[in-house]
């Protein structure tokens, strides 16, 4: 069964930094793309980027290029996600995701880690 | 980016009722378009891809159709476990990009 865990819920303040964990299971984790999905708080979803395990090789949507960081450990099949500097404006729901391919669908979600920025 | 625009944002309906939801793009994306199903509090979960292929385990009342920049979401008998938020995505191009999403609510 393909499973995607994703690290507990976080708190915290601005300028601290962040990084947020996604387990995989139940696939070959090198060779699927793993991406993440942002969706604050009563919005839609964006689509931030996406990693392949296999190489690290990242694709950023243009929106989140700079501000965020995707990496991987294929020794323990876990994708992170990072920030050095958080923003209240980060405050969202982040659900990491598996896609056969660059430009296809997500066919399967983590149960997402709610993160909130605040002073 | 490609824009995709849904309507309506949202709509009231009852159990048994034939429902519609739309989505556009703003260029022609082929068939490169999925919808996913989303229940308050949880994640999203995948219903369809390539316009109209079911995801394993999607019930048949589920449909979708549509190429080009015009495609809809039809279910053919809303059941009580329904009532949620459909969104559509391109897949044609990164960034991936997702529509504003359908609430379906029960009238």
């Amino acid at each position: 069964e393909v499973q995607l865990v994703q690290s507990g819920p976080e708190v915290k303040k601005p300028g601290q930094s962040l990084k947020i964990s996604c387990k995989a299971s139940g696939y070959s984790f090198t060779n699927y793309w793993i991406g993440w999905v942002r969706q604050m708080s009563g919005k839609g979803l964006e689509w931030m980027g996406i990693i392949f395990p296999s190489d690290s090789d990242a694709r950023y949507s243009p929106s989140f290029q700079g501000q965020v960081t995707m990496s991987v450990d294929k020794s323990i099949n876990t994708a992170y996600l990072q920030w050095r500097s958080l923003k209240a404006s980060d405050t969202a729901m982040y659900f990491c995701v598996r896609q056969p391919g660059i430009a296809v669908e997500s066919d399967f979600w983590g149960q997402g880690t709610l993160v909130t920025v605040s002073s | 980016d490609i824009q995709m625009t849904q309507s309506p944002s949202s709509l009231s309906a009852s159990v048994g009722d034939r429902v519609t939801i739309s989505c556009r793009a703003s260029q022609s994306i082929s068939n490169y378009l999925n919808w996913y199903q989303q229940k308050p509090g949880k994640a999203p979960n995948l219903l369809i891809y390539g316009a109209s292929t079911l995801q394993n385990g999607v019930p048949s009342r589920f449909s979708g159709s549509g190429t080009g920049t015009d495609f809809t979401l039809t279910i053919s008998s809303l059941l009580p476990e329904d009532f949620a938020t459909y969104y559509c995505q391109q897949s044609d191009s990164t960034p991936l990009t997702f529509g504003g999403g359908t609430k379906v609510e029960i009238k």
